[in-house]
């Protein structure tokens, strides 16, 4: 395995609702990213931390944030949740720092989220 | 046009065949490139990278063509247990990382 967890594995939330999705990566890797993965879709890219600091965001809205711990854990939070959220949220570490871009990325299992 | 595109699948074969997967990717400043394996309900795993210079391991080669923004993926004497989502990841330098959408393959007995 990874040794890459996150928690919750399932979460439902209703429409309007914010969520805190969280992520625990291995001993070392200062780097995580957090990704949305719609189902019968590749994961597409939220956002990138490094040493605490955020440093690179796909195309998601202000809403979707995160934070990152110096003890290697992570969060995403989601505010005034909508349907179309609904997804398999993956983090992902990385060992070495950002902007190595031949870095291996080790996935969590995933939560999934379903808004109703 | 998506930056990264995926042949669609599902792609339906015997055991034993050969099957490739094709992917392309619009931004020429893309520097890695990467094939992951996803199974029904699980997070990626890396399958391998790959390389200019073309790479291999076990059954799997993987091909890049720069020139015209190509990676490529074979998989030769297919088992039951390659049966996944096939995803194509491009890095374009730091953090920003493109997944297609994927390709399915399911092996048949």
């Amino acid at each position: 395995e990874t040794g890459v967890t996150q928690s919750p594995t399932h979460l439902i939330k209703t429409r309007g609702q914010q969520v805190t999705l969280r992520c625990s990566s291995q001993s070392g890797h200062n780097t995580v990213s957090w990704y949305q993965q719609a189902l019968g879709q590749g994961p597409q890219f939220i956002f990138q931390y490094y040493r605490e600091e955020e440093n690179g965001r796909g195309n998601f809205p202000p809403r979707f944030s995160g934070l990152q711990f110096p003890n290697y854990s992570s969060e995403l939070n989601v505010n005034a949740l909508e349907l179309d959220d609904s997804a398999l949220y993956l983090c992902a570490s990385s060992p070495r720092g950002a902007g190595t871009s031949t870095d291996t990325q080790y996935f969590g299992p995933g939560t999934r989220l379903t808004v109703l | 046009r998506k930056e990264v595109e995926q042949d669609p699948g599902p792609f339906n074969v015997p055991e034993g065949a050969t099957v490739a997967f094709n992917c392309t990717y619009s931004n020429s400043a893309s520097q890695s490139f990467f094939w992951y394996r996803q199974d029904c309900r699980k997070e990626p795993k890396l399958l391998m990278s790959v390389y200019s210079s073309g790479n291999e391991d076990g059954r799997f080669t993987a091909q890049l063509n720069r020139a015209s923004q190509y990676i490529s993926l074979l998989i030769r004497d297919s088992k039951l247990s390659d049966s996944a989502t096939y995803l194509c990841v491009v890095k374009t330098g730091g953090f920003k990382t493109i997944f297609g959408a994927g390709t399915r393959l399911f092996v048949k007995a």
